[in-house]
């Protein structure tokens, strides 16, 4: 079993829809990040969370650390917020571990 | 600020062959992580460089390995190449601060290992 989890792997939303995307762990983690990922590679680092909520325009980032579960919100879908959003939780100080990523295509 | 760079962008290699790939950190930042990701997995992480010296280590045979320079840019070396080094590599680079610490990511450099 994949010390993080995300699900669903693979989502497809219309223009609109209010979407989640959720990240379960099994470790201590000192921190967990949302990174977006597009064709071609490069990501870009969303949120970084050790507790609570944190918002940035459209974005949505929760985590529960008594449960080891954090969820990505994405208010008002856009299709340019088609990507791969991968989770990934932090070690001590050292390493990233990531999630699979979570695919998910906006269609006008 | 250009961010994390990485060069090449785009490397065709053959088996048995040496890579080397590049990265500059953010600037500010002194610590730069590499990671490889093959197609549809999550990227996998291969070590850390801080203060010229690997930090830590992920679960990669000896033929990787690194080098930071003292401007704390960072090489990843691989030798004696195998078909499944074909992956995108990521460098990421961060400046730990009082437990507080994001990691930039890089466009990475795509390897193709024929």
């Amino acid at each position: 079993k994949n010390e993080v989890e995300q699900s669903p792997q693979n989502l497809t939303a219309q223009e609109g829809e209010f979407i989640t995307i959720n990240c379960s762990y099994s470790v201590g983690i000192s921190a967990l990040h949302w990174l977006q990922q597009h064709p071609g590679g490069g990501i870009v680092s969303l949120f970084m969370l050790s507790s609570g909520k944190k918002k940035h325009g459209r974005l949505i980032a929760t985590i529960n650390i008594q449960e080891k579960h954090s969820s990505l919100h994405i208010t008002a879908s856009h299709p340019r917020d088609s990507a791969v959003y991968i989770c990934a939780v932090k070690r001590g100080t050292d390493k990233l571990i990531f999630g699979t990523g979570t695919r998910l295509q906006v269609f006008p | 600020d250009a961010g994390v760079t990485q060069s090449p962008t785009h490397l065709i290699k053959t088996r048995g062959q040496q890579v080397t790939l590049r990265c500059s950190p953010k600037s500010g930042h002194d610590t730069v992580s590499w990671y490889q990701q093959a197609l549809g997995q999550g990227p996998q992480f291969i070590f850390q460089y801080y203060e010229e010296e690997e930090r830590q280590r992920g679960n990669f045979p000896d033929r990787f390995s690194g080098h930071q320079f003292p401007n704390y840019s960072s090489e990843l070396n691989v030798n004696a190449l195998l078909l499944g080094d074909s992956a995108l590599y990521l460098c990421a680079s961060s400046f730990p601060l009082a437990g507080r610490e994001t990691q930039y990511f890089g466009p990475g450099t795509r390897l193709l290992v024929l």
